[in-house]
């Protein structure tokens, strides 16, 4: 079975600081890991996805994330936060179901961002 | 490219009726759509994943007779929560899934808030 941790379920930053959102996940098998974003009231938006390859993937809004097998960590990062990015974020990691080709996410319990001008 | 809609987006019933959500693929072909619900503040929670033609594989714990689930076809999905109650009244999204082999990525609806009074 397959599971995602989000470490903080608020983080409050200043405009213009770092932006760091934790995510450890556990997996039995390399795992496919993705960041979504939720603004109020809205459905979810990928962000970013790691599946193989390079291990520093980089999403939109300027935000990326390291995969690092080692800490099971897929971190979330932006060098300079901005208001608009005040939303919950998601992490997930995909797990296959019982009938082998359904890959289904897996969510975090989210994590609120807020952004103090 | 990869839009989902959902119609209503959101709701009003009165207790005992029958509410139908309606999930569309706008502009590709969904094999499999996914019926997510978020409680406020909390993470999503997978309901159910229904593949065009067959039928829906609900999570242990969700009613099969009160989320009727049908996917009739590439592109429509829909929702039914069957006698509503209060304890029904939720944010619900569904996701899709593209027809590539072995693809991963799920695209996200807005979401639709049913309140049950």
């Amino acid at each position: 079975a397959q599971s995602v941790t989000q470490l903080g379920s608020h983080v409050s930053v200043s405009e213009g600081a770092l932006v760091l959102l934790r995510c450890n996940y556990s997996s039995s098998v390399p795992p496919y890991l993705f960041w979504y974003v939720q603004y109020p009231n809205q459905g979810l938006q990928l962000l970013l996805k790691y599946t193989t390859g390079a291990t520093l993937v980089k999403g939109i809004n300027g935000f990326e994330a390291e995969f690092k097998k080692s800490e099971t960590s897929f971190h979330l990062t932006k060098p300079s936060a901005h208001m608009s990015d005040a939303a919950e974020y998601f992490c997930a990691v995909i797990r296959p179901n019982s009938g082998g080709s359904n890959y289904k996410l897996t969510f975090g319990k989210g994590t609120l961002l807020t952004v103090n001008p | 490219g990869a839009v989902v809609s959902q119609h209503p987006s959101r709701v009003i019933c009165k207790s005992g009726t029958s509410v139908k959500i309606e999930c569309r693929s706008l502009d590709f072909q969904a094999t499999t759509m996914f019926w997510y619900r978020q409680f406020p503040k909390q993470s999503l929670m997978l309901m159910a994943t229904s593949n065009e033609g067959s039928k829906a594989t609900y999570e242990q714990g969700v009613e099969k007779d009160k989320f009727l689930i049908n996917h009739a076809s590439l592109t429509l999905s829909t929702l039914t929560v069957t006698s509503a109650h209060p304890e029904d009244s939720s944010f619900y999204i569904c996701s899709a899934r593209t027809l590539r082999r072995f693809s991963y990525e799920q695209y996200f609806g807005p979401g639709t808030r049913l309140t049950v009074t």
